[in-house]
């Protein structure tokens, strides 16, 4: 089986941008999970979605939301980009009550 | 709020020693805890134990689950130099009923440095 796929794996925007990441689950994998690590704070739950619902979400700011696709892909969207957004955005994919399996990442750098 | 704390922080040893990583966590509706590996990219799955598996066991690794003592360790005998990694503990919470909403709670992380 195909792993969990992140785009892009690299990404430079300035302050006030805004940017979309996308993630392709495994095959068959219904809950797609994203987090935010940085060397500061370590690894942040940002959000979960389910059957295109999202069911759970972190302690961030309303400029991160997401959504998930009738296919299980699901996009992460941050809007008005701060410097402090810089880190390395992970999802990871899970059959929905199972062990969650990380993509690569998306590094995100804002300028 | 979910808390996961590990320790050390740090470990230097030598190839061939044998490392105990700790983790404690204190969650809600607890219903798994899972171990991860991560080097220089991203962080790959070793174990999840949950109520009903409190012990698992892959080659040299090992990890044993306290329900009792809200923690866990990871064992790692015989270490190489490829054992370098940060190792990351995370612990799943639920709903009453025991559903998952997929949020993992991860500790900092524990950097084991392996030297030949």
């Amino acid at each position: 089986k195909a792993g969990v796929t992140q785009t892009p794996r690299y990404l430079i925007k300035t302050r006030g941008q805004q940017v979309t990441l996308s993630c392709s689950p495994i095959s068959g994998h219904r809950s797609v999970s994203w987090y935010q690590q940085t060397p500061g704070q370590g690894l942040q739950f940002l959000f979960e979605y389910f059957s295109e619902t999202q069911r759970n979400k972190g302690n961030f700011p309303g400029r991160f939301s997401g959504r998930q696709f009738s296919n299980s892909r699901s996009e992460m969207n941050v809007s008005t980009l701060e410097l402090g957004d810089s880190a390395l955005y992970l999802c990871a994919s899970s059959p929905g009550w199972n062990e969650q399996f990380f993509g690569p990442g998306t590094r995100l750098t804002v300028l | 709020e979910d808390k996961v704390v590990q320790s050390p922080l740090s470990l230097v040893v030598h190839e061939g020693d044998t490392v105990t990583l700790n983790c404690s966590y204190e969650v809600t509706n607890f219903r798994s805890l899972l171990w991860y590996k991560q080097e220089k990219k991203a962080p790959t799955f070793l174990f999840m134990l949950t109520s009903s598996g409190i012990e698992k066991k892959s080659g040299r690794l090992s990890s044993i689950l306290d329900k009792k003592e809200l923690s866990s360790i990871l064992n790692i005998t015989a270490t190489q130099t490829g054992d370098s990694a940060i190792y990351l503990c995370a612990v799943e919470a639920g709903d009453a009923g025991g559903t998952s909403y997929g949020k993992l709670t991860f500790g900092q992380g524990t950097i084991l440095t392996v030297h030949p």
